[in-house]
């Protein structure tokens, strides 16, 4: 298996533009989620799905963020409209099993999103 | 709910010397406890994970932790640290019965030759 892939991997934009972040997990993994990474405020989890359906949304900072999982194989993160501040690495990760021994995630090598 | 604490932001050692980073979580049961690694410029990698039993856990690239409930910790060690062993360290905590990951801040560590 390939991996987690996120795509794509550096993002420069100017603010007010919509931006998607784009993953694919780990064919058979059933949870996914979305970090993101600051120097500020480190790795912050902002949302899980598990078989599609989003679990918690807690993280998520604002409603200019939102997140979809139409199928098991693909997720987007779309920040619209973008501001400076959303600044951060974007990371992806999947895991096989909710809450058993062996969960482990996997995490994909990130977006560097950059808002100009 | 559950949080974890790396009082270390930054470390420095030695090639060849011990290493120890600190983790210290808060949650009220057994937690699933995770170490992970990220070299620059790079995702995510697991070293090594807690879920019960034997409380040394051993993982990859040498690495062990040791889960100790009474001080709510799970400190992770090396005997002799290499050069390629530079990168950054996150300690996280699951909760049981769910997939949500929560990350400590991180240690950075370097490594000197």
């Amino acid at each position: 298996d390939a991996g987690v892939i996120q795509s794509p991997r550096h993002e420069v934009t100017e603010m007010g533009q919509e931006v998607t972040l784009r993953c694919k997990p780990i064919s058979g993994h059933n949870s996914l989620f979305w970090y993101r990474q600051t120097m500020m405020r480190g790795l912050e989890l902002l949302i899980y799905f598990n078989n599609n359906v989003p679990i918690d949304d807690s993280g998520m900072p604002e409603d200019r963020f939102s997140a979809k999982m139409p199928n098991a194989s693909f997720s987007t993160l779309k920040i619209q409209p973008s501001e400076p501040r959303d600044s951060a690495v974007y990371f992806c990760a999947s895991s096989k099993d909710r809450g058993r021994e062996n969960t482990e995630a996997f995490f994909g090598q990130g977006t560097r999103l950059t808002v100009v | 709910a559950q949080s974890v604490t790396q009082p270390d932001i930054h470390i420095t050692v030695s090639e060849g010397a011990s290493l120890e980073l600190r983790c210290n979580y808060s949650y009220g049961a057994t937690p699933y406890l995770f170490w992970y690694v990220q070299s620059p410029g790079q995702g995510l990698q697991l070293l090594l994970k807690y879920f019960s039993g034997d409380t040394l856990v051993q993982g990859i690239k040498g690495f062990e932790a040791e889960f100790k409930r009474s001080q709510s910790s799970f400190n992770l060690r090396k005997p002799s640290v290499h050069w390629s062993d530079a990168a950054e360290y996150f300690c996280a905590v699951g909760a049981r019965g769910t997939d949500k990951l929560i990350f400590g801040t991180g240690t950075r560590l370097q490594v000197f030759p």
